[in-house]
């Protein structure tokens, strides 16, 4: 029951913006963003953890619709160093605590 | 900064041979996990561990156990590697916050 991540792969021009989601077939109690370049471990961004929540991490933002069981990162005047694959992990309800389950990812390229 | 190590960074087995792969963090977290990554399924949660000797299953455990000895280490073991195991191994510690923090990976190849 991994949640699906769309789209699985984006292109960009520097400075242009990007919207990735994450959407499970399970009702949410958390919802984590990660990158990770290439060659490197994954690096925590953000938790969103309350339906409706939005957090800002210098550009890069995210919204959590508990309802509707999904999350989005937007990516705002996206730089070179967004370059990466971004992965969505999410806490269920009734499951084990502290337990995430990464989605499959989103490779995210920016170009000059 | 919050440190986490993993003892190789590249290792090369035989099948039938018996892997360890251990996983250190400094930072006095209870809960540490074990992911592999593979290209196209994303990070899949093998063992996970609330304490000393606590252990619970992930969603891929076939074939792994794990030991938890010590606080800060955590081992994840391949009894009679085969070649399916052929992956990136990926350890982490959390926060009690919700952070993770992950190990450099381990990328395992069994011939």
């Amino acid at each position: 029951q991994q949640p699906v991540q769309s789209p699985q792969a984006v292109i960009l021009r520097e400075g242009e913006d990007a919207v990735i989601n994450c959407s499970s077939s399970k009702a949410l109690y958390s919802v984590h963003w990660y990158r990770q370049k290439h060659g490197e471990a994954p690096v925590f961004l953000m938790i969103l953890l309350k339906g409706g929540e939005q957090k800002g991490h210098d550009k890069i933002s995210a919204s959590f619709n508990e309802k509707k069981q999904q999350s989005s990162l937007y990516l705002t005047a996206s730089q070179l160093s967004y370059s990466g694959t971004y992965f969505c992990g999410t806490e269920n309800y009734g499951g084990a605590t502290n337990k995430l389950i990464f989605g499959t990812g989103t490779l995210l390229a920016v170009q000059p | 900064d919050v440190k986490v190590t993993q003892s190789s960074r590249y290792l090369v087995k035989r099948t039938g041979e018996k892997v360890f792969l251990e996983c250190v963090q400094d930072m006095d977290h209870e809960n540490m996990f074990w992911y592999r990554q593979d290209p196209g399924l994303g990070l899949r949660l093998i063992y996970f561990s609330y304490d000393v000797k606590m252990k619970e299953k992930g969603d891929i455990p076939e074939g792994y156990s794990v030991s938890r000895e010590k606080k800060e280490r955590f081992s994840l073991i391949l009894e009679s590697a085969s070649t399916n195991q052929t992956s990136m191994y990926l350890c982490a510690s959390r926060n009690q916050m919700g952070t993770q923090y992950f190990g450099p990976g381990t990328r395992l190849t069994v011939l």
